[in-house]
């Protein structure tokens, strides 16, 4: 089975500081990855997919890239509504990446 | 707008069983496959089940597989989980969520507020 990788698992930084989280898999996945945000109490929201493509209605500031097996999810300014959970997900098996929550310093 | 309402979830005896629903609107619910992702308290996401539009493909976790059971109804717009022989490992919030497909892939597009299953004596 694929298994997926992130880190860091946390993060602090400022408001309108550059974030990148990325993931990592086990095995090439070409571009079959999708990235998750999910804030306290509320259902996940999809923000980017393939890698690369942002959803619609989603910001600029996020944004995707990477193929085969390592990836990276940046921010470019983050804002204080950024404030949750990341998750990569793999859709070879559906696999989720462990997460990484983000928190302003 | 595309809407997805979880319900049933509440609080079950190990080993009991339970089934959740899924009410889809504000889309063609006979198109796009389905899935069930759960969340334990204070942990990840899990992919749990998932279902073709025409119930011809399913796929389990190897974490609930025999006994858990995916199913639907086009007709109803609705999608089901029914969960047996359940653990306190299987306490979590259950999500439903939309399969939406690019030309080389697919990923979860909509997803359900959620229903907390407790599995607790």
């Amino acid at each position: 089975d694929i298994q997926m990788t992130q880190s860091p698992s946390s993060l602090s930084a400022s408001v309108g500081d550059r974030v990148t989280i990325t993931c990592q898999a086990s095995q090439d996945i070409s571009n079959y990855l999708n990235w998750y945000q999910q804030k306290p109490g509320k259902a996940p929201k999809l923000l980017i997919y393939d890698a690369s493509n942002l959803e619609t209605g989603v910001p600029s500031r996020f944004s995707g890239s990477g193929s085969g097996t390592d990836f990276t999810f940046t921010i470019s300014s983050l804002q204080p509504e950024d404030i949750a959970t990341y998750y990569c997900q793999q859709y070879d098996n559906l696999l989720f990446g462990p997460g990484t929550k983000v928190d302003i310093k | 707008e595309v809407q997805l309402v979880e319900s049933g979830g509440g609080l079950v005896q190990p080993g009991g069983s339970l089934r959740l629903s899924c009410a889809a609107s504000g889309f063609t619910f006979s198109s796009y496959s389905m899935n069930w992702v759960r969340q334990a308290p204070g942990k990840g996401l899990e992919w749990v089940s998932y279902i073709s539009s025409s119930s011809s493909t399913i796929y389990y976790a190897d974490s609930v597989k025999g006994r858990f059971t995916i199913s639907r109804d086009n007709a109803k717009n609705s999608l089901y989980l029914q969960m047996n022989s359940l653990r306190a490992e299987d306490t979590a919030v259950y999500y439903c969520a939309r399969e939406g497909c690019s030309s080389t892939s697919c990923y979860f597009d909509y997803w359900g507020q959620g229903t907390l299953v407790t599995v607790s004596s």
